[in-house]
């Protein structure tokens, strides 16, 4: 079993959808959750990090932890074509917050 | 800042051939990350570097794998001898300093060194 869980996708939303991403993991340890966003071709990009169970919202993004349920979500309100990319969830454990584990990432397709 | 920078983009090569991809982090940036990346498996850590200094090799998956980090604005990545199960896409990554209070790991990626192995 994968350390973190993320369904493939593809997800295809028409423009104005709200979106639901999410992923689950199985690493009690870790405590920092961050999201980043991969367009065609390039490479993955920041996109918010949040510490510990709670809500962060960020424009049109609100990123969410529950820690009790090991799963974490990203909403995006208002979804855009421009939103269209894969999405990846990533997170480090409080004894290695160099060590990275990323999600294999869900495919969004916004259609105008 | 032209971020973090890649070569080759592209590279096809025939089994057993040597593969070096090479990786210049953002200036002032002192750590840096080797990921692969497959459709399968997702993002995987190969390696990382803090000030030059490789800190976590676990993730290089064989001795067929070596990386070096000989100054602070240049890496490579070495496969000797390739296979066909090497092809993926290779991305290097910088972060300024060590990861910050909060935890946050803000990776500055490249746009990756798309690898074929016939």
């Amino acid at each position: 079993q994968k350390e973190v869980e993320q369904d493939p996708g593809p997800l295809s939303v028409p423009e104005g959808a709200i979106v639901s991403l999410n992923c689950t993991y199985s690493n009690s340890a870790f405590q920092y959750f961050m999201w980043y966003r991969q367009y065609s071709r390039k490479g993955p990009e920041l996109l918010m990090y949040t510490y510990s169970s709670g809500n962060k919202e960020d424009g049109r993004f609100t990123a969410q932890v529950d820690k009790s349920s090991k799963y974490i979500s990203l909403f995006i309100r208002d979804s855009q074509p421009s939103d269209s990319a894969t999405y990846l969830c990533a997170m480090t454990p409080f004894y290695n917050t160099d060590k990275l584990i990323f999600g294999t990432g869900t495919r969004l397709q916004v259609f105008p | 800042d032209a971020g973090v920078i890649q070569s080759p983009r592209h590279e096809v090569t025939e089994m057993g051939q040597e593969v070096t991809l090479r990786c210049k982090p953002i200036s002032g940036h002192n750590s840096l990350f080797w990921y692969r990346q497959t459709m399968m498996r997702g993002l995987e850590l190969l390696i990382y570097f803090n000030n030059n200094v490789p800190i976590d090799d676990s993730g290089m998956p064989e001795d067929r794998f070596s990386a070096k980090m000989p100054n602070a604005s240049f890496s490579t990545l070495k496969i000797q001898p390739s296979e066909p199960r090497d092809s993926a896409v290779y991305f290097c990554a910088s972060r300024e300093g060590l990861a910050g209070s909060s935890g946050a790991n803000v990776l500055t990626f490249g746009a990756g060194s798309r690898l074929t192995v016939l």
